[in-house]
């Protein structure tokens, strides 16, 4: 079956600071891979998306992450963050074949200090 | 409207009282989901529609909770006798095809809770 973990339940960067979120997954294959955010009393959006092709992708809100299939990970990173980066960021992996709901990781939440 | 509309936002309700959460997912969108986030949990697939495909229900966690989608479009998800445990944000996403594997677009939930 598929999981997704993320080890890290809080972080806390300074604004201006880089970050990088771990994400981990396990399944069989080749997986779709997502990462969303949520933003306090907002639903969550969509961040980037990797599907096959190039393995670092390019996100909104200047955020990146790179595919190792070799260490079944999915890292977010962004250079330099902002206080309104503050939220909760989810990791999700869906199955090639489709019709299936995502799985995902339960979370990190970013905390953003001056 | 543009987004995944839910109702209400928030829910408070007597333990063993039933209550029905509604989605509106986008217009034209075939696939609906709903997940429930508990504080630290993450989020939990609860029940996925696809057209006129009978539903996945592989994640009702029991037989207190279904859900219904009238005419391709609104879902209803029915939580009877609520317990306590329930108290979670519920979450309704809609996609235009057939699977969260291109994007899901995801309605700001209704948190519930069970007093």
């Amino acid at each position: 079956a598929q999981s997704v973990t993320q080890p890290d339940i809080h972080i806390t960067v300074s604004e201006g600071a880089s970050l990088e979120l771990r994400c981990n997954y396990s399944y069989g294959a080749t997986p779709y891979l997502f990462w969303y955010v949520q933003s306090p009393g907002q639903g969550l959006q969509l961040l980037l998306k990797y599907f096959s092709g190039d393995t670092l992708v390019q996100g909104i809100k200047g955020f990146e992450a790179e595919f190792k299939r070799s260490q079944s990970s999915f890292n977010l990173r962004k250079p330099s963050v902002h206080w309104s980066d503050a939220a909760e960021y989810f990791c999700a992996v869906g199955k090639l074949s489709g019709n299936t709901p995502l799985v995902f990781g339960k979370g990190t939440r970013l905390s953003v200090i001056a | 409207g543009a987004g995944v509309s839910q109702s209400p936002s928030n829910k408070v309700t007597e333990k063993g009282k039933d209550v029905e959460l509604r989605c509106d997912p986008i217009s034209g969108h075939t696939a609906l989901y709903w997940y429930r986030q508990s504080l630290g949990q993450g989020l939990e697939f609860l029940i996925y529609f696809q057209g006129n495909s009978a539903p996945d229900k592989s994640g009702l966690p029991s037989d207190r909770f279904s859900a219904e989608r009238t005419g391709g479009s609104v879902s209803t998800l029915t939580i009877q006798r609520t317990q306590q445990e329930d108290s979670a944000v519920y979450l309704c996403a809609s996609s235009p095809v057939g699977a969260m594997n291109t994007e899901a677009f995801f309605g700001q939930g209704t948190r519930l809770t069970v007093v």
